[in-house]
């Protein structure tokens, strides 16, 4: 299983850009990249998914270098309502047991 | 399209008693099926998945035990729950055959054992 490692916490202000890195020296050649994002008491949500150079959606862009032994999630001009605990998982669904690391919780101020 | 249901949303027992949550899909077939815990201010711990009926793979030792007795139906069970039981259990389904680590989450069971 890939393990990832992630800082524990981050600040921002509000409309500031946000990236938030994530490592998995053991990524496998199958495994796909998967950032959710978790308010208090509610279930993990997903934000994007890659596997490798960059993806963006409307919300955020993902960043993968070549050797996909990391991946930074870029969010721009952050608000208030994206604090909250960011979890970058690597995985496949169909074989892996898929297990989150720690998280990192992101608080945005005004 | 697809839904996740968990219920009950809050429950709290006394140390000894059994559980009891119960998990649903609707809107797909054949899903992958997990149940995790995140313990009060933790990250998400993988307790259970199940690629199919009546398979359950356990990812930690524990007095918690799972079921899938129909294709979109996961259980999470105790005979005593222990103090250490308390936290907030969530389920997720995933595709199978899109092989990308996608999971859904439900909203969320908050125990807590006293």
């Amino acid at each position: 299983l890939a393990k990832t490692t992630q800082p524990i916490s981050m600040d921002s202000y509000e409309g500031q850009e946000v990236n938030i890195t994530c490592s998995h020296n053991n990524i496998a050649t199958n495994d796909y990249i998967t950032w959710y994002q978790q308010f208090p008491s509610q279930g993990p949500r997903f934000i994007i998914q890659g596997y490798k150079t960059k993806v963006t959606n409307e919300v955020a862009s993902l960043f993968i270098p070549a050797d996909r032994k990391s991946s930074t999630l870029s969010l721009p001009r952050v608000s208030l309502s994206d604090t909250a605990v960011y979890y970058c998982l690597v995985g496949i669904s169909g074989y892996s047991t898929l297990t989150f690391g720690k998280g990192t919780m992101l608080l945005v101020s005004p | 399209s697809q839904t996740i249901h968990q219920w009950p949303a809050t429950l709290v027992q006394p140390v000894g008693s059994p559980l009891s949550l119960e998990c649903t899909v609707e809107g797909t077939s054949n899903p992958n099926l997990y149940w995790y815990r995140q313990a009060a201010g933790r990250g998400l711990q993988l307790l259970f998945y199940s690629v199919g009926i009546g398979q359950i793979s356990s990812e930690v030792p524990q007095n918690l035990s799972a079921s899938r007795p129909q294709d979109r139906q996961f259980i999470l069970s105790s005979k005593k729950l222990l103090l250490s039981d308390s936290g907030f259990y969530l389920c997720a389904w995933a595709l199978d055959d899109r092989d990308t680590g996608e999971l859904f989450f439900g909203e969320g069971s908050r125990l807590t054992v006293l």
